[in-house]
């Protein structure tokens, strides 16, 4: 079974320019979730998909961040414009839709974003 | 507002040593909690779930057990090996929302 697919892997931009991630789920995957990893910090959830509608953007800097996920498969993330504050790893993580308290997400290999 | 921290924040062992890392969290009501590992540049593996109903669960070398009344969960590792260096993290679900909040992680380097 084909994992979480990212990419790019790697991307380096100046402030104030703009940056697209992309992220392919695991086939049959409804939930599909973007999280920012800062280094030395945990993964905090950007947001929250259940097949193409919204669950949860409560953290989503909505002012220059924007997410979307047409058809509900695979989802792209961007940032326009980009802040050094910006800087961090972009995980893409994707789990079934079954509300059991014994699934798990699987992630991606993730983004890694440096902003200068 | 759950807030989730691992303690230490880094650890150092000879191989061979059995080790402890700690997570705590600051509200009970949780669906699961789950010990991922992650690999430098490379995203999250899940070790271990246990849910609220359980007390521990055990793959291999590992055992986490998970107290809900005072918040705390434990990973053991036993017999520690070189490639077990990496990142443990933990993190709890809460509960009717399928979303993860995250501790800081403790950094673990097992020396040959």
């Amino acid at each position: 079974e084909a994992g979480v697919a990212q990419s790019p892997r790697y991307k380096i931009i100046e402030k104030r320019q703009s940056v697209a991630f992309w992220c392919n789920p695991i086939s049959g995957h409804a939930t599909l979730y973007w999280y920012q990893q800062i280094l030395g910090q945990g993964p905090k959830l950007l947001i929250q998909f259940q097949n193409n509608g919204v669950v949860d953007d409560s953290q989503l800097p909505k002012d220059r961040f924007s997410a979307e996920r047409l058809k509900g498969v695979d989802s792209t993330l961007k940032i326009q414009p980009a802040k050094l504050e910006d800087s961090a790893v972009y995980l893409c993580a994707s789990s079934p839709w079954q509300a059991a308290p014994t699934e798990t997400q699987y992630f991606g290999p993730g983004t890694r974003l440096l902003v200068l | 507002k759950q807030e989730v921290t691992q303690i230490p924040a880094a650890l150092s062992v000879p191989e061979g040593e059995n080790l402890v890392l700690n997570c705590s969290f600051t509200d009970s009501a949780i669906y699961n909690l789950q010990w991922f590992r992650q690999d430098p540049g490379k995203g999250l593996t899940s070790l271990l779930l246990i849910q609220s109903s359980q007390r521990e669960q055990t793959s291999g070398r590992l055992n986490a057990s998970l107290d809900k009344s005072s918040g705390r969960s434990t990973l053991y590792i036993a017999a520690s090996q070189p490639g077990d260096s990496a990142t443990y993290l933990c993190a709890v679900e809460l509960r009717g929302f399928q979303k993860l909040v995250f501790g800081t992680g403790t950094r673990l380097l097992v020396s040959p």
